[in-house]
């Protein structure tokens, strides 16, 4: 497995509460990506981050924010969690070139649900 | 933007036999078709990839197939076994560092 590890595996959160999922990477690689899975849409690019400070935005930004103080770690911030994100999310990471030009490696996820 | 279609959703097949996934993809421009695989509560995992400038690409029991005037890209697993039991998501982009554009997935189940 890359060295991807995201925290926490598991969260209940309610409504209106912010929340920041964490996603650390030891493989020194230049892009990280934040993904949402749910059923019947796949993967979806929520935010992505080609450098220290460098993010931009995915398919489905709203709502959620994101910040890369340091190469190894990737941070996601639901500024004020509702129920429709209430997802499984995914941080990867790629080298070279990012998505289009690299493989891209996924961590194990974490599991949010909002009440 | 990238719009990709995968069927089937479900697939069930008994050990040894063959499976066949399908994505059609829609912009032409598209150039790199990665393969994952996703195992309960773990992230999807890269099995196989493919670029425009290749027809077949093999990997042991998994090969996969691209029909560049078609648009459209196959994954094929010969002599399944069940622990190819996992859902299987296929994905376009057209190089960019950000743009992969993922199907919906294909849960296979292989039968004993």
């Amino acid at each position: 497995d890359a060295g991807i590890t995201q925290s926490p595996r598991h969260k209940v959160t309610e409504t209106g509460t912010p929340v920041t999922l964490r996603c650390h990477q030891t493989e020194n690689h230049r892009y990280m990506y934040w993904y949402r899975q749910d059923p019947g849409h796949g993967l979806r690019l929520i935010h992505y981050s080609y450098g220290v400070k460098d993010t931009d935005k995915g398919e489905v930004s709203d709502g959620y924010s994101v910040s890369r103080s340091k190469t190894e770690d990737f941070l996601l911030t639901l500024e004020s969690a509702t129920s429709s994100q209430t997802s499984v999310y995914f941080c990867a990471i790629s080298g070279t070139g990012g998505v289009g030009n690299s493989p891209l490696h996924f961590g194990n996820g974490t599991r949010l649900t909002v009440t | 933007g990238e719009n990709v279609e995968q069927h089937p959703s479900t697939l069930s097949v008994q050990e040894g036999d063959s499976a066949v996934i399908k994505c059609t993809y829609s912009d032409s421009a598209s150039n790199y078709f990665p393969w994952y695989k996703q195992e309960l509560g773990k992230g999807p995992q890269l099995i196989i990839d493919i670029r425009s400038n290749v027809g077949e690409k093999k990997d042991q029991r998994i090969a996969v197939t691209l029909n560049k005037t078609a648009k459209h890209f196959s994954l094929h697993i010969t002599e399944t076994q069940p622990e190819d039991s996992a859902v299987y998501f296929c994905a376009a982009s057209t190089g960019t560092a950000s743009k992969l554009t993922f199907g919906t997935g294909t849960r296979l189940q292989v039968t004993l």
